[in-house]
């Protein structure tokens, strides 16, 4: 199947910095990217819908200034959390349809811990 | 999309078939049900969607009842690396465009 990479794995920031996380899908192109957040013992939430040259799409709370998203490509989206803290640290995962199959495929994920 | 039912947990020994049910009373005629597992702090991932026949691939067997208003995954040799959190979604097929609401899912245990 697609293959969807996510970088970093894990990070960890101090309070009021900002983080960035890329989502590649390496063997596709991807139009749509999704990102999710999944605190722990709970599911993934979707946070927003990332679209290549338009405005992401957030779902609602959530909110779009502090997690700023970029589909600079038709492979990368970006998700910076800005002014992280320590309520921000959970798992965020990406996602994106496989090129010409109608499931989606999930990146690794990424871990952020804010101190 | 419609909302699905499944159980918080299951058990099942190692090298038997594994059966997860999915209720989904209220699916319409077009909507599909996909199943994804995620394996402790990874991402989820795909293992097989129906419409309305019965599916099987490398992974599982996926058994849709006639009246679509329930289904079940079927994992035939349980492995302990089929411990996971098991989602049953049901949702529109647009290929791949549509965003995913992931419910609390079936934690499934494999016992050695």
């Amino acid at each position: 199947g697609a293959v969807v990479s996510q970088h970093p794995s894990r990070v960890i920031c101090k309070s009021g910095t900002s983080v960035k996380i890329e989502c590649r899908s390496l063997d596709f192109q991807a139009t749509t990217m999704f990102w999710y957040r999944q605190f722990p013992k709970q599911s993934l939430m979707l946070m927003a819908t990332s679209n290549e040259g338009s405005k992401a799409t957030y779902e609602q709370g959530v909110e779009k200034d502090k997690f700023l998203i970029n589909h600079a490509s038709l492979t990368l989206s970006t998700l910076t959390v800005t002014s992280a803290h320590p309520e921000d640290s959970s798992f965020y995962i990406c996602s994106a349809p496989g090129g010409g199959t109608d499931t989606q495929y999930f990146g690794p994920g990424t871990r952020l811990t804010v101190l | 999309d419609a909302k699905t039912t499944q159980p918080p947990s299951m058990d099942c020994a190692e090298g038997r078939a594994a059966n997860l049910p999915c209720n989904h009373s209220t699916i319409s005629g077009n909507e599909y049900v996909y199943w994804y597992r995620q394996i402790h702090s990874q991402g989820p991932q795909y293992i097989i969607h129906g419409l309305k026949n019965n599916e099987t691939n490398e992974m599982a067997s996926l058994i849709i009842t006639e009246d679509r208003k329930s289904s079940t995954l079927i994992l035939p040799h349980a492995t302990l690396r089929d411990t996971a959190v098991y989602y049953c979604i049901v949702r529109f097929r647009n290929f791949g465009n549509e965003k995913l609401t992931f419910g609390t899912g079936t934690r499934l245990t494999i016992i050695p």
